[in-house]
């Protein structure tokens, strides 16, 4: 969705490194979903930002949403084999929660 | 982990067959919802039912069609498989109110020769 853009596409970083991933929204929104999807299997649940910006930590994963900007940073810090997948932003743009735009992604490569 | 099922995980068949993904969830969701996943590409929004007997069609318009008879199930039909059909399915399910996250299934990979 041209709504909707994260980068870098893809990244490869070796394993114990830090590394971030953007979303940057071109309307105004009202939550941003971090998910995490391994190849060929489903979307799993990282951390939802609420509209007028916050952060959230979970383990060595951080994210922001920057209201200002309309956008939102995933932080990755030492990171793991596990921590390879493809991560997607997904936005909400109705305040419902419920018809969210998804970004296209980005692949994320872990090497030892 | 959040309970909510698909069947099958993969799926081969040839043009012109009908075809029903099913979705289950355990959880007692009101809100599901199908996306459409192209390889490398974002997901895109099929259907959603915000409760029983509600059905409403998302922003990629798509030939499948939906019911939803019971709370827990949330099946997707092609009535006629064409190759355009070709890609991953993927179902979910999340709670009424806002900012409430929406949980997936593992997805369905569909191919239609």
């Amino acid at each position: 969705s041209q709504e909707l853009e994260q980068s870098p596409q893809s990244l490869i970083v070796q394993e114990g490194k830090n590394l971030t991933i953007n979303c940057t929204s071109s309307k105004t929104l009202y939550g941003l979903y971090w998910y995490k999807q391994k190849y060929g299997e489903g979307l799993i649940f990282l951390m939802m930002l609420q509209k007028g910006g916050e952060e959230k930590s979970h383990e060595k994963i951080t994210a922001k949403l920057d209201e200002k900007k309309q956008q939102s940073s995933l932080h990755i810090t030492a990171s793991q084999p596990s921590h390879a997948g493809i991560y997607l932003c997904g936005a909400d743009y109705t305040g419902t929660a419920s018809k969210l735009t998804f970004g296209t992604g980005t692949r994320l490569q872990v090497t030892l | 982990e959040a309970d909510i099922y698909q069947t099958p995980r993969y799926l081969v068949i040839g043009t012109g067959k009908k075809i029903t993904l099913e979705c289950s969830q355990t959880m007692g969701h009101d809100k599901m919802y199908w996306y459409q996943q192209d390889p490398g590409m974002e997901l895109h929004l099929i259907h959603y039912s915000y409760g029983v007997n509600s059905t409403e069609k998302g922003d990629l318009s798509s030939e499948s069609t939906v019911s939803r008879i019971r709370t827990e199930h949330f099946p997707l039909t092609l009535e006629s498989a064409r190759p355009s059909h070709t890609s991953q399915y993927l179902c979910a399910s999340s709670e009424e109110g806002a900012e409430q996250p929406q949980h997936f299934g593992d997805g369905t990979r569909l191919s239609i020769l």
